[in-house]
């Protein structure tokens, strides 16, 4: 069955960087565009951006441009979102959430979602 | 941007109710909102995808309509596991989230 299975809770001081894995299976792994979204409290659910595992390239929301990077393994089936220069304001649960048509990117909604990855951002 | 604004905020209904959300979109998008629920502490879980196509293996009694700017989510028949929050997405242009419907049992 498929499953996305994120990497553990982050404590991070402000000003650092945190790296978020997502780890496929189930399914073949450049079929399907992932997407990162972001809950925050207080502030709902975010898009974040995407990233296509079989062409690499990633398309990032307008808020995040320059501070996130999304990169995929496709030898190990992962996906990568890293974000720099935190603040308190990017203490959330960050998701990995798979798109729910293969090869394609407009006009998808999520259909499997990893577990989530609390990072906190605290001095 | 397209917004998304989602009413109510919560929601309190006995076992058993007929409850609705609603979503209205900033602008037209024909079709492309999915509803997904979310219990405390777990992921979104999709339910209704293409404003009225229920995903496989969700309750009949959850239903969505609406085209254009509003959309509804409707659960026919309110369940002790119904207890969530709710959210609408638009995926028309780039990927928007309502604000979110929290459901309690009265």
């Amino acid at each position: 069955q498929v499953q996305l299975v994120q990497s553990g809770a982050e404590l991070k001081k402000p000003g650092a960087s945190v790296k978020v894995s997502c780890k496929t299976s189930g399914y073949n792994f450049t079929d399907y565009f992932l997407h990162w979204v972001r809950q925050a409290p207080g502030d709902g659910l975010q898009w974040m951006g995407w990233i296509n595992p079989n062409a690499g390239g990633p398309y990032y929301a307008q808020k995040f441009r320059g501070r996130v990077t999304m990169t995929r393994d496709t030898s190990i089936t992962t996906a990568y979102m890293e974000m720099s220069t935190l603040t308190s304001d990017d203490t959330a649960v960050y998701y990995c959430a798979r798109a729910a048509v293969a090869r394609w990117v407009q006009y998808t909604n999520y259909d499997y979602w990893g577990q989530g990855t609390l990072v906190t951002v605290s001095p | 941007d397209i917004q998304m604004t989602q009413s109510p905020a919560t929601l309190s209904a006995s076992l058993g109710d007929r409850v609705t959300i609603a979503c209205r979109a900033s602008q037209s998008i024909p079709g492309w909102v999915a509803w997904y629920q979310q219990q405390p502490g777990k992921a979104p879980k999709l339910l209704i995808y293409q404003a009225s196509i229920l995903q496989s293996g969700v309750p009949s009694r959850f239903s969505g309509s609406g085209s254009g700017t509003q959309f509804t989510l409707i659960i026919s028949g309110l369940q002790p596991d119904d207890v969530a929050t709710y959210y609408c997405l638009q995926y028309n242009t780039y990927w928007t989230f309502g604000q979110g419907t929290k459901v309690e049992i009265k």
